[in-house]
C-alpha cells in the first residue's frame, strides 16, 4: 500500500509569491492534517480535514488555508509569503477515530527568498 | 488547552544501552491517547508507539516501551539496547479521544554513540 504522498519535496519562493502544497493519503484514509515544523517550534499544527470538511484549526494567520478532494487528496496554499514561512510542511493520514495514529509524508521543505 | 513538554532536547546513549526519554503533558480530558514519533534524518515520521489513557498496563513494541503516569501525566519512552538506527529525533504527541487534532512536543534528539 502506497504511503502518504507529498509533492513537490522541495520549493523555493520569494517574499510576497503564494504557493500550494499537495498531500495524497493512504488509501482509505480520510482524515488529513497538516503540520509546519520548524527548528524552534517544532510541529505546529495548521488544520485537519475530513470528508472535504475543516474539522480542526490551528493558530495561524488567514493567509494559511486547505481544502480537500473528494478522493481525499489535501492542498495546503499559503498566500503573501513571508520569510518567516520558510520551514518543512508535513502532512499526515489517519484511518479512522480511536486510537489510529497519523501515518506521514516526507514532507515539502518550503524555503523563502 | 492541552500542551505537551519535552524538556530534554538532546540525549545521548551508547549503543547497547538504555535510555529513557521524558513527556509530560496537560490536560483535562479523561480520555485520550499518547503517541512516540521518530524522525530520521531522512525526515519521515514514523510511530514508534502508542498507549491509550484508559488502559492502565504499559505499552510495549520489542526494544521499545513506554512507563504511563496517568496521575502525574507523565509518560516516557524507554529504549532498551540502543542500535544505531535509533539516532533520530523524537517526539511525544498527544491526542483527545474526540478530535484528530494532535499536539505534539518540541523534540528530544538522540544521539547513539558506537
Amino acid at each position: 500500500k502506497a504511503g502518504v504522498t507529498q509533492t513537490p519535496r522541495y520549493l523555493i519562493k520569494t517574499r510576497g509569491q503564494q504557493v500550494t502544497l499537495s498531500c495524497s493519503p493512504i488509501s482509505g484514509h480520510r482524515s488529513v492534517s497538516w503540520y509546519q515544523q520548524t527548528p524552534g517550534q517544532g510541529l505546529q499544527f495548521l488544520f485537519e480535514y475530513f470528508s472535504e470538511t475543516q474539522r480542526n484549526k490551528g493558530n495561524f494567520p488567514g493567509r494559511f488555508s486547505g481544502r480537500q478532494f473528494s478522493n481525499s487528496r489535501s492542498e495546503m496554499n499559503v498566500s503573501t509569503l513571508e520569510l518567516g514561512d520558510s520551514a518543512l510542511y508535513l502532512c499526515a493520514s489517519s484511518l479512522g477515530p480511536g486510537a489510529q495514529p497519523q501515518h506521514f509524508g516526507d514532507g515539502t521543505r518550503l524555503s523563502i527568498l | 488547552a492541552q500542551t505537551v513538554t519535552q524538556s530534554q532536547p538532546e540525549m545521548s546513549v551508547q549503543e547497547a544501552e538504555t535510555v529513557t526519554l521524558s513527556c509530560t503533558y496537560d490536560t483535562s480530558e479523561s480520555d485520550y491517547y499518547l503517541f512516540w514519533y521518530k524522525q530520521p534524518p531522512s525526515r519521515q515520521m514514523i510511530l514508534v508507539i502508542r498507549q491509550e489513557a484508559y488502559k492502565q498496563q504499559n505499552a510495549t513494541e520489542n526494544r521499545f516501551s513506554v512507563n504511563f503516569q496517568k496521575a502525574a501525566k507523565s509518560f516516557s519512552l524507554k529504549i532498551s539496547d540502543s542500535q544505531l538506527g535509533d539516532a533520530a529525533m523524537y517526539f511525544c504527541a498527544y491526542r483527545g479521544s474526540g478530535t484528530y487534532k494532535y499536539i505534539f512536543g518540541t523534540g528530544t534528539r538522540l544521539k547513539v554513540l558506537a
